[in-house]
Order: C-alpha cells, then structure tokens, then sequence
C-alpha cells in the first residue's frame, strides 16, 4: 500500500530565505507527482507536476525533483515571502493522488 | 484559466438528512474525482469516474454516497443518511484523457454535520 510521508510538518522561515522540503514515498510505480498548494479552509492549488520519466520541474521560484527509485521528492522555493506562507501538499498518482499530510510553511517578514 | 467550481462552498445538516455536493468540472476533461479532507487529516481519494462511470473508489466509498453525471456539465456527490463523521471538506477535481495530465481541484465544499 502507498504511503505518503512529508517532512517537516511545519516550518517557519525569516523573508528571503531559501527552503526546502521533502516528501517521500513508499512504493516507486507511479505515473507522476504533483505539489500543491492549500490556504486555510480553500482548494488545492496545483504547483507542479513531474512525470514519473522526469528529474525536475520548475515554475519561477519553485524547482521539484523527484527521484522514483529511492522514493523521494523535494520542493525547493528561492527567496521566500511571506505570501508563499500555506501548507504544501506532494502527492503521487496511479490512478488516484494519494497525499502526504503536508508541511505548514509560515515566512516571517 | 479554466477552473473546476464546486457548489455549496458551506453546508450544515442535521444528521440523518441527505446531501448533495455539486461541481462543474473543466470543459475538456474526462476524469473526475471526490476527495475529502476532514480537519486536520490527510487529502483522501473517494471515487473516480470516466465515461459515466465509477472507475475506482476506496473503501470510504460505501453504499451512502453515490455519484452521477447527470448533464454534460454538472458532477455531483450524493451522501444519504448523513452522519457526524461525514463532516468535512470535499474536494471535486477533473483532469484530461492522458494519465500523465495535472489533476485540477475546486475550492471545496465544507460539509458540517450537526
């Protein structure tokens, strides 16, 4: 059975700091990661998506790896701010997304 | 950008009442998916559906809740005979045909039962 893990489960970070963080997984037979983004009490926003046959993906100053066969994940975000303050969701796909229970980011201005 | 809506945003019902939780996904997509979050838990997968039908569920997904596509446009999650541990925000998400696609969620629908 796939199991999420992500850690740490909060974190909290002066403004422009750079940070990362990590998400493992259990089983490597997935089709893809995606990383998420959740406010309190709203959506999922999607981050990025890495396919199962990719090492990264970037989206300004977010930057996912993903390394199947050891299981691991990670999230890297340049120069933070204090908007980027929200949980961060990873989740591997087989069909379903199956989630790790997130790391609370706060950035501290 | 296209977005997945759900309707209601909040919804409290007395226990034993049935519910039903509506969501218009993205045009193109084919996919669709009911996850729930109860506070302070893991994202969990309730049910998929492709091609008007039920093509996976787990086994939260028992015979009180049912899905259906009843237009070309609306998706809707049915929860009968409600109960308190039914509270929580469910999440409706769509993506397209090929496996690889980003799966796109709504805002949620919080589900309060009293």
């Amino acid at each position: 059975k796939q199991e999420v893990t992500q850690i740490p489960a909060a974190l909290s970070v002066p403004e422009g700091e750079n940070l990362v963080l990590n998400c493992s997984f259990t089983d490597s037979a997935i089709y893809n990661l995606q990383w998420f983004r959740q406010d309190p009490g709203k959506g999922l926003t999607s981050l990025l998506l890495i396919q199962s046959s990719q090492r990264e993906q970037t989206s300004g100053r977010l930057n996912a790896s993903l390394d199947k066969s050891s299981g691991r994940s990670t999230l890297y975000i340049a120069a933070s701010q204090p908007g980027d303050s929200a949980t961060y969701l990873c989740a591997v796909r087989l069909g379903k997304l199956i989630f790790g229970q997130g790391t609370e980011l706060s950035v501290k201005p | 950008e296209p977005e997945v809506t759900q309707t209601p945003s909040h919804q409290v019902t007395q226990m034993g009442q049935e519910v039903i939780l509506r969501c218009v996904p993205i045009s193109n997509h084919l996919y669709f998916y009911w996850y729930r979050q109860i506070l302070g838990q893991k994202v969990e997968f309730l049910v998929s559906f492709y091609n008007n039908e039920i093509s996976e569920k787990s086994e939260i997904f028992d015979d009180q809740f049912s899905v259906e596509r009843p237009d070309g446009s609306n998706f809707t999650l049915k929860i009968r005979s409600t109960k308190l541990e039914d509270s929580a925000m469910y999440f409706c998400a769509s993506r397209e045909q090929s496996s690889g696609n980003t799966i796109y969620f709504g805002e949620g629908s919080w589900l309060t039962v009293v």
